[in-house]
């Protein structure tokens, strides 16, 4: 079964709207969550790195005023694509990262976002 | 150069051949090694951890070579459900944040 949840899976938003995706850590606390981008036939572009309680770090290139990121719980991550545009569609995955000495790294089902 | 670069394939290979992926990394201060295998339109699937030691899963075999800062994944056996994009991961602390850096993937497609 899934450890990390993504909600929602499928959106579809006007144009100039906010749209907000939930990154859940099912049977585990996650200190650190991850928010990366994929366009079709691409490999997965890290965004920004989330961590509980503190501001997410951009990757350069990321607005943070546009992808705003919250982390507020240790199994909790939110993505919000404000002012939403057409060249934003696509498909948002989210992954937590397990503690201990061999941590490992499981993503989210994955949001595909389609801007109209 | 890339951080992490990988063949994009794709391999086209039959059914129980066996076919072997290497990932290049560029820091060599990195820490951790995954493969996962994304298939289209899914979200990417660990496959298996990368540790000094290599290791074994069925029919994957995982090495890490570190001298050369490479990891390669060997599948056996091949089977049709084997198809998908193979990605390669390394995480590394950068800056004071602990981050996961993916190859571009290896496409493969294996053939009846």
């Amino acid at each position: 079964g899934a450890v990390v949840s993504q909600h929602p899976s499928w959106v579809i938003c006007k144009s100039g709207t906010s749209v907000k995706i939930e990154c859940r850590s099912l049977d585990f606390q996650a200190t650190t969550m991850f928010w990366y981008r994929q366009f079709p036939k691409q490999s997965l572009m890290l965004m920004a790195t989330s961590n509980e309680g503190s501001k997410a770090t951009y990757e350069q290139g990321v607005e943070k005023d546009k992808f705003l990121i919250n982390h507020a719980s240790l199994t909790l991550s939110t993505l919000t694509v404000t002012s939403a545009h057409p060249e934003d569609s696509s498909f948002y995955i989210c992954s937590a990262r397990t503690q201990g000495l061999r941590n490992t790294i499981y993503f989210g089902e994955g949001s595909w976002l389609t801007v109209v | 150069r890339k951080e992490v670069e990988q063949d994009p394939g794709p391999f086209n290979v039959p059914e129980g051949a066996t076919v072997a992926f290497n990932c290049t990394y560029s820091n060599s201060a990195s820490q951790s090694f995954f493969w996962y295998r994304q298939d289209c339109r899914k979200e990417p699937k660990l496959l298996m951890s990368v540790y000094s030691s290599g290791n074994e899963d069925g029919r994957f075999t995982a090495q890490l070579n570190r001298a050369s800062q490479y990891i390669s994944l060997l599948i056996r056996d091949s089977k049709l459900s084997d198809s998908a994009t193979y990605l390669c991961v390394v995480g590394a602390l950068t800056s004071g944040t602990y981050k996961y850096i993916f190859g571009t993937g290896t496409r493969l497609k294996v053939l009846a």
